[in-house]
């Protein structure tokens, strides 16, 4: 099993600033994923953190809104940029572990963000 | 199009009872379906996990049942307790691949004394 943390748990933000994100996991994990959920939607994948280089983005999402750091196998950060009031959501850092198919995969308790 | 679709969208039981959530899906060549239970303000927590080749899988109070030909999912609670309480979320992945996910938007439970 993966343990996930995440902080801060929960922010207020003022529009146009910024606010970084960090997931730090109790073991070391090759894939790393950032996602997001909106209020009353599904999550929606951002990225994939990529140890040692560039985070892959989903379509839709780009480094410059939401750029990644994954410096090591356990840890990474998710900035959102320059917030405004449609950034208000939960982010979640997500893992997946194991051999089997399709992996087992691991959610952190989620950074609620409120941009006023 | 790749779709995962919940039903219903929300249910309000007494504590005790019996539920089943459903889960269709499009979401082709099909890989894996996961059931996830999410509180409030809180990260998914895995409930199932389950190939086209298996049928049934339990988790103590949890069972989910697949029908790949059909594509459908449902997931029965049994004796329904309050911390049962949160949404329901179906994935489904349309490859190997953890980054191959398609989810649904869930179904809110709540259950009342």
């Amino acid at each position: 099993s993966a343990v996930i943390s995440q902080k801060p748990s929960r922010d207020i933000c003022q529009r146009g600033t910024s606010l970084t994100i960090q997931c730090q996991v109790d073991s070391q994990v090759t894939m790393m994923f950032w996602y997001r959920q909106q209020p009353g939607q599904s999550l929606t994948l951002i990225a994939t953190a990529n140890q040692g280089s560039e985070a892959t983005y989903e379509s839709g999402f780009v480094i410059d809104k939401f750029p990644i750091s994954r410096p090591n196998l356990t840890f990474s950060t998710l900035t959102v940029s320059n917030m405004s009031p449609e950034d208000s959501s939960i982010y979640l850092c997500s893992v997946a572990t194991g051999q089997e198919y399709g992996n087992t995969i691991y959610f952190g308790e989620g950074s609620w963000l409120t941009v006023v | 199009k790749n779709q995962v679709e919940q039903s219903p969208q929300s249910l309000i039981i007494l504590e005790g009872k019996n539920c089943t959530l459903q889960c269709n899906y499009t979401v082709s060549p099909f890989s894996n379906l996961r059931w996830y239970k999410q509180d409030t303000g809180r990260g998914p927590v895995s409930l199932t996990i389950m190939t086209f080749s298996e049928n049934t899988k339990s988790n103590g109070r949890y069972t989910a049942t697949l029908d790949a030909d059909t594509k459908q999912s449902s997931l029965h609670i049994t004796a329904s307790q309050l911390s049962d309480s949160a949404s329901y979320i179906c994935v489904v992945s349309y490859q190997t691949g953890a980054n191959n996910l398609f989810f649904g938007t869930g179904t809110r439970l709540t259950v009342i004394p």
